[in-house]
């Protein structure tokens, strides 16, 4: 069975370096996501990504954060100048379509981010 | 935005069926009714969505009540491996994207 696959499962990063996480999302679907989850706190949704551009996006997702598709299979979360409350896990996600039209999200097994 | 109510909680013995209720009192004509669900340490894992009938796969079946108020979550024979967190989430128009509320943290007993 397809499956999103991440990069890398755990990650360490010292307070004001930068980040990148990567996602294979499954090979035909066009429309990609980022969430996160806190430690214990609810699974947040962060960005969405169409066609090459942000879809939607939420207040958490700022001017530190930014996504691109390099290439025609990885999608990647960049966090710059990392901050203890960045600690976190970051979900991928992938869905073949607009999810109005009953199509559903698939997610990743996550990253796990650790700001020290 | 509609939104969706869940237990906080629940337990099931082991074996026995699972009925995790849902409602959706303010769920528009065109908002699917999706489930995941996301066991200890893991991604989110889709279960069932459907928008006005009742679904079957090989995981759950999704009833949805005939007003679409409400909904419930059936695992046939619920197994240790089903304890999760349970999320009964609604999908809107064009691609807004879905929406983590707190779930239902299921519990199963051997």
């Amino acid at each position: 069975e397809p499956e999103v696959t991440q990069t890398p499962s755990h990650q360490v990063t010292q307070m004001g370096q930068e980040v990148i996480l990567r996602c294979v999302p499954i090979s035909n679907h066009l429309y990609f996501y980022w969430y996160r989850q806190i430690l214990g706190q609810k699974v947040e949704f962060l960005v969405s990504f169409y066609n090459n551009e942000i879809s939607e996006k939420s207040e958490i997702f700022d001017d530190q954060f930014s996504v691109e598709r390099p290439d025609g299979s990885n999608f990647t979360l960049k966090i710059r100048s990392t901050k203890l409350e960045d600690s976190a896990m970051y979900f991928c996600a992938s869905s073949r379509d607009f999810l109005s039209s009953g199509n559903t999200i698939y997610f990743g097994e996550g990253s796990w981010l650790t700001v020290v | 935005d509609a939104k969706t109510t869940q237990p906080n909680s629940m337990e099931s013995n082991e074996e026995e069926p699972v009925h995790l209720p849902c409602n959706h009192s303010t769920i528009s004509g065109t908002d699917y009714i999706h489930w995941y669900r996301q066991l200890p340490s893991q991604g989110p894992e889709y279960v069932i969505h459907g928008l006005t009938s009742n679904v079957n796969n090989r995981m759950a079946s999704l009833a949805i009540a005939e007003d679409r108020k409400s909904s419930t979550l059936i695992l046939h024979r619920a197994t240790l491996r089903d304890a999760a967190v349970y999320y009964c989430i609604l999908g809107y128009s064009g691609n807004t994207p879905l929406v983590f509320g707190k779930g239902t943290r299921l519990s199963v007993i051997a």
